[in-house]
């Protein structure tokens, strides 16, 4: 059974603050994700990793970077979070082909003060 | 990328209903389409894949219509747990980035 892990479930940061959003797959998947997802949105893609050290921005990449030093590890570093910042950041990971299923971590509810 | 689109709803059904979900994609070079159950503060799962000759796992049946691009979703017999948010994912050939619908919501009543 595919598990996939995120470092917290509920969060709570001030504005200004570095955060660290951490995601964990034990399925030796190629490729990892970083969503945000808020209410009338859906899901938006915020950077994609398809191999270890390797890495694409999403569709709303700004003020998010990411690492992929190893393969099972894609971590979520926001610099300097802001309040529109606030949502629900989900990972996932699949495996090197395209057309297979995403698995989801269960999310992490970030709020920024 | 590409457009998905799905109504959002809610559908507001009662229990042992039928009820179909259209989603709609814009990109006629896709290949690969999935529906994901979410329910409220979870995270998205696999609940059926698109095969184009149709999939059907107990109430639900998906299929899909190239022709007209898009793939539906069908739920017989609804039950209340039935209720949930259900997302359209389409997969462009040579594409590693998946597209999401926005969902569509399902409330089954008693």
């Amino acid at each position: 059974d595919v598990k996939v892990t995120q470092s917290s479930r509920y969060l709570v940061k001030r504005t200004g603050e570095k955060v660290f959003l951490e995601c964990v797959q034990d399925m030796d998947h190629e490729n990892m994700f970083w969503y945000r997802q808020d209410p009338g949105l859906g899901l938006r893609l915020i950077y994609f990793s398809y191999d270890v050290k390797m890495k694409e921005k999403g569709d709303i990449p700004e003020g998010y970077s990411v690492s992929r030093e190893k393969k099972e590890r894609f971590s979520l570093i926001l610099e300097s979070a802001s309040t529109n910042q606030t949502s629900m950041y989900l990972c996932a990971s699949r495996s090197g082909r395209a057309t297979d299923t995403q698995y989801f971590g269960p999310g992490t509810r970030l709020t920024v003060l | 990328r590409k457009e998905v689109e799905q109504d959002p709803g809610p559908f507001n059904v009662p229990e042992g209903a039928t009820v179909a979900f259209n989603c709609t994609y814009s990109n006629s070079a896709s290949q690969s389409f999935f529906w994901y159950r979410q329910d409220c503060r979870k995270e998205p799962k696999l609940l059926m894949s698109v095969y184009s000759s149709g999939n059907e796992d107990g109430r639900f049946t998906a299929q899909l219509n190239r022709a007209s691009q898009y793939i539906s979703l069908l739920i017989r017999d609804s039950k209340l747990s039935d209720s949930a948010t259900y997302l359209c994912v389409v997969n462009e050939g040579g594409s590693y980035i998946p597209t999401f619908g926005r969902g569509t919501s399902l409330i089954v009543h008693p």
